[in-house]
């Protein structure tokens, strides 16, 4: 079964404004990470952020991470056009470390409107 | 650097037709994986081989076999094909904590089943 479960299915918004996406998983993780998917392409990484982190920034991207609510969300600063993708959270379970069989949600499908 | 190269693009079947998608990677990488996604269901794992010779099933296996064929290439074969296996598949890489604990992922082969 899916181990990621994210929040909401999809999300619709201006140019400019803030995008916050969350993502629920079930067991202990290793790391979590996001990616994105632009409209019939493969998934590219966008970040990490490991179990012993709380917050991690990479440029307009900043990750949290509570684990002990197992959840992690991801927030996307002054949006452009250009962010308009699916995005997915994947972990990396404890119980299969050393595979790196990476978990993935449901997605949250952002749309960001000029 | 082309990162991972899936063939075919696109390939529509009948039903108890057999195919093999192909998947090679040019980044020495030990891990490699294959997924389907399917509208609303996020990536599942079919099969995923963490390192050259061994090769284990993922979630959604039933229908599918693979081979390891060498180090850069990782298929995948439906040996009769039905309309269930309509999906997108992709193929991802990843050397664990050499790579950043990324996955790299294929552009996808988007697969009929009529």
């Amino acid at each position: 079964s899916q181990q990621g479960e994210e929040d909401p299915q999809a999300l619709s918004i201006q140019e400019g404004e803030n995008a916050t996406m969350n993502c629920s998983y079930k067991t202990s993780i290793n790391n979590l990470q996001w990616y994105r998917q632009n409209s019939g392409r493969g998934l590219v990484h966008l970040i990490l952020i490991r179990s012993n982190e709380r917050e991690k920034h990479s440029g307009r991207l900043r990750v949290t991470l509570d684990t002990s609510k197992k959840s992690s969300s991801l927030l996307i600063t002054a949006s452009r056009a250009a962010d308009t993708a699916s995005y997915f959270c994947a972990t990396d379970p404890k119980e299969t470390s050393g595979t790196y069989k990476y978990i993935f949600g449901t997605g949250t499908r952002l749309k960001v409107l000029a | 650097n082309a990162g991972v190269t899936q063939t075919p693009k696109f390939q529509v079947l009948k039903t108890g037709q057999s195919m093999t998608l192909q998947c090679a990677q040019d980044m020495n990488h030990n891990s490699m994986y294959w997924y389907r996604q399917d509208p609303g269901m996020g990536l599942r794992l079919i099969y995923y081989s963490a390192s050259e010779g061994t090769t284990d099933k993922g979630e959604v296996p039933n229908g599918y076999n693979v081979s390891r064929l060498n180090k850069r290439e990782f298929s995948l074969r439906l040996e009769s094909a039905a309309p269930s296996q309509t999906s997108v598949y992709f193929c991802a890489s990843t050397n664990g904590p050499l790579a950043k604990n990324i996955q790299y992922f294929g552009a996808g082969t988007r697969l009929s089943v009529l």
